[in-house]
């Protein structure tokens, strides 16, 4: 069966520091990878996808993503965190292209200052 | 980025009554459409799959009957509860599908039934 994990429910970091939510996929063929963020109340935004090509993704906010085939993983990185990076970020994969997404759980980041 | 709707954001509604949720995609077409469940802190839960022009696919365990999703346009996906009860209280998400298969999604609508 396709899922996602995200192993971490939560996730603290001083602001200034570099932060990684982790991301592992296990998926039949090619996946498309994608992160998200919820704030309180609201709906998800993208960050950033990987589909092919280079296995660094940068996205939105400074946010960047490593595809690693061998690991199935796809860690969510920032050089330097920001108190208002504190949200909730969902890991998602698409196993075939036209298909839902199927998310993680879910890692919680807060960002102190 | 792409920017998607949801009307109303928050419906407070009595046992037994029905309450439709707008998802509108204002700055391009979105042939598909999909909506999602969201417990507090918890992951969105697929229900079903809307496409323009026909029938929405659902998830096992969600009751089409129950959740009424109309995909009348290439902008404006609609899902009905019907018949509203306590435990149809959530935070209710939708999504519309681009090219690339990048999602983006509605600000969300949080119902509560009484």
């Amino acid at each position: 069966a396709q899922s996602v994990a995200q192993p971490e429910d939560q996730v603290n970091v001083a602001e200034g520091n570099p932060l990684t939510v982790k991301c592992t996929y296990s998926v039949s063929g090619n996946p498309y990878l994608f992160w998200y963020v919820q704030y309180p109340n609201r709906g998800l935004q993208f960050l950033l996808k990987y589909i092919t090509g280079d296995n660094l993704v940068k996205g939105s906010y400074g946010f960047e993503a490593e595809f690693n085939k061998s690991q199935t993983s796809f860690h969510l990185k920032k050089p330097s965190a920001l108190v208002s990076d504190s949200a909730l970020y969902f890991c998602a994969v698409i196993h075939q292209a036209g298909t839902a997404l199927i998310f993680g759980k879910g890692t919680t980041l807060s960002v102190s200052s | 980025g792409a920017v998607v709707s949801q009307h109303p954001s928050r419906v407070i509604c009595k046992s037994g009554t029905s309450v439709k949720i707008e998802c509108r995609s204002l700055d391009f077409q979105a042939t598909t459409m999909f909506w999602y469940r969201q417990f507090p802190k918890k992951s969105l839960m697929l229900m079903a799959t809307s496409n323009e022009g026909s029938k929405a696919t659902y998830e096992q365990g969600v009751e089409k009957d129950k959740f009424l999703i109309n995909h009348a346009s290439l902008t404006l996906s609609t899902l009905t509860v019907t018949s509203a009860h306590p435990e149809d209280s959530s935070f209710y998400i939708c999504s519309a599908k681009v090219e690339g298969d990048t999602q983006y999604f509605g600000p969300g609508t949080r119902l509560t039934v009484l």
